[in-house]
């Protein structure tokens, strides 16, 4: 099985500020790592999938990078309605997530 | 619009079994892998089964292998999960989400998620 670690797990932060949360895969999965927001009482919202595309509709302040077994997402400028849950998921074999980071407003 | 809808979660004694239905609307089921993804109160996100656009090829998290079926009906467009021998480690609220195909497989449409209770 492929284990996701994600860190920070929790992160404070203000509005206007650039914060980035990685994602560290168990073994090499090229590309195939997505990213989740998810806001409280909501459904999982795709963000960026195959590491660096951004789903359609998404705000261009988000953006993802990396291959292999690390990455990244990051968001240039947080916005107030950016304070979430956020996840990233590996598609390579089968499905795993990692644990999640809270982004909280400071 | 492209929607999913889950349904068939309930409050259930360990040991029992539920089946669990979801929905697709404005969009054809067949031409994609399905999942069902769950999140356990105050918890993080939990891929648990998963199926391809024909119902060839399921995979499953190992605590529910032996326990859980994945089947898809793509002339109803429909995807269901039989649950047996429910554990209280099972109470979560239950997604289903469709596959992007070009996307790598990513989740791009979820349900609003049907609440699963294990409880005695």
């Amino acid at each position: 099985d492929i284990q996701m670690t994600q860190s920070p797990s929790s992160l404070s932060a203000s509005v206007g500020d650039r914060v980035t949360i990685t994602c560290r895969a168990s073994q090499s999965i090229d590309n195939y790592l997505n990213w989740y927001q998810q806001k409280p009482g909501e459904a999982p919202k795709l963000l960026i999938y195959g590491a660096s595309n951004l789903q359609s509709g998404v705000p261009s302040r988000f953006s993802g990078s990396g291959s292999g077994t690390d990455f990244t997402l990051t968001i240039s400028s947080l916005q107030r309605e950016d304070f979430a849950a956020y996840y990233c998921q590996q598609s390579y074999y089968t499905h795993s997530f990692g644990q999640g980071t809270k982004l909280e407003i400071k | 619009d492209v929607q999913l809808v889950e349904s068939g979660g309930g409050v259930v004694r360990p040991g029992g079994s539920l089946r669990l239905s979801c929905a697709a609307s404005g969009f054809n089921l067949e031409t994609h892998g399905m999942s069902w993804v769950r999140q356990a109160p105050g918890k993080g996100l939990e891929w648990v089964s998963g199926i391809n656009w024909n119902g060839n090829s399921r995979g499953y998290i190992d605590s529910v292998k032996g326990r859980f079926t994945i089947s898809r009906d793509n002339a109803k467009n429909s995807l269901n999960l039989q649950m047996n021998s429910l554990r209280a480690e099972d109470t979560a609220l239950y997604y289903c989400a469709r596959q992007f195909q070009l996307g790598n497989d990513a989740f791009d449409i979820w349900g609003q998620g049907t609440m699963v209770t294990v409880s005695s």
